[in-house]
């Protein structure tokens, strides 16, 4: 995988249930991966920041997975809620000595209440 | 509060008329990025700035230009704006050059050019 893909591109989830989606990024020279919540309207926010493989973060009822050796990060939410509609933005860094993040197009989340 | 402002936050203007779009952040942060959204496809960046008076390009740098002259600016300038540049844009910084560090973003500015 050379850039950072995420999927799916959008999803609607009835309010209560819980959920996840996934981001892939290139497994070699991978630096960080950086999880982005960017609601209609207002600016990225960030959630998560993961360096190692096997990395689990969690705020709220949101968590994060990270797996380096195959590329990969789940996100997930439990229990949705309406407040979590939102596009839910990934990027990874290497470790070129490049600081640039390399971002998704992102997961739409919309919570059907 | 900590944050990092854009303006304006919205513009309408036409083709070949140089505009500035400003961004600010008061968090004493060392890097700064530019970055456009278009539909379909993720952020990219336009312009980097590591330290005041040190600025690189990003991935889509043409038709841009930007300074570093204080820490807390970073303005973005399109000497000669073009359609293609009709984007949502965003302004955002870091403390440190480590890709670790938490990155916060501007409000955005969308821009239509005519």
């Amino acid at each position: 995988i050379l850039n950072v893909e995420q999927s799916p591109q959008s999803l609607h989830v009835q309010e209560g249930d819980s959920t996840n989606f996934t981001c892939s990024f290139p497994s070699s020279n991978f630096y960080a991966l950086h999880w982005y919540r960017w609601e209609t309207a207002k600016s990225p926010e960030a959630l998560f920041v993961m360096t190692l493989n096997g990395d689990e973060k969690k705020k709220g009822r949101i968590s994060a997975t990270l797996n380096t050796k195959e590329g990969y990060s789940y996100l997930y939410i439990k229990g949705s809620q309406p407040e979590d509609s939102a596009t839910y933005l990934c990027a990874s860094t290497s470790n070129f000595g490049n600081e640039k993040l390399t971002f998704g197009t992102g997961t739409r989340l919309t919570i059907i209440p | 509060e900590a944050q990092v402002t854009q303006n304006p936050r919205y513009l309408i203007t036409v083709t070949g008329k140089k505009l500035t779009v400003t961004c600010s952040q008061n968090m004493n942060h060392e890097y700064m990025s530019w970055y456009r959204q278009d539909p379909g496809l993720g952020l990219r960046q336009i312009y980097y700035s590591m330290n005041v008076e040190v600025t690189d390009k990003g991935d889509v740098p043409e038709g841009y230009k930007v300074s570093r002259k204080e820490k807390r600016n970073f303005p973005l300038i399109l000497e000669s704006p073009s359609p293609n540049q009709t984007s949502l844009y965003f302004c955002a910084s870091r403390y440190g050059q480590g890709s670790t560090d938490t990155q916060y973003f501007g409000p955005g500015t969308r821009l239509t050019v005519l």
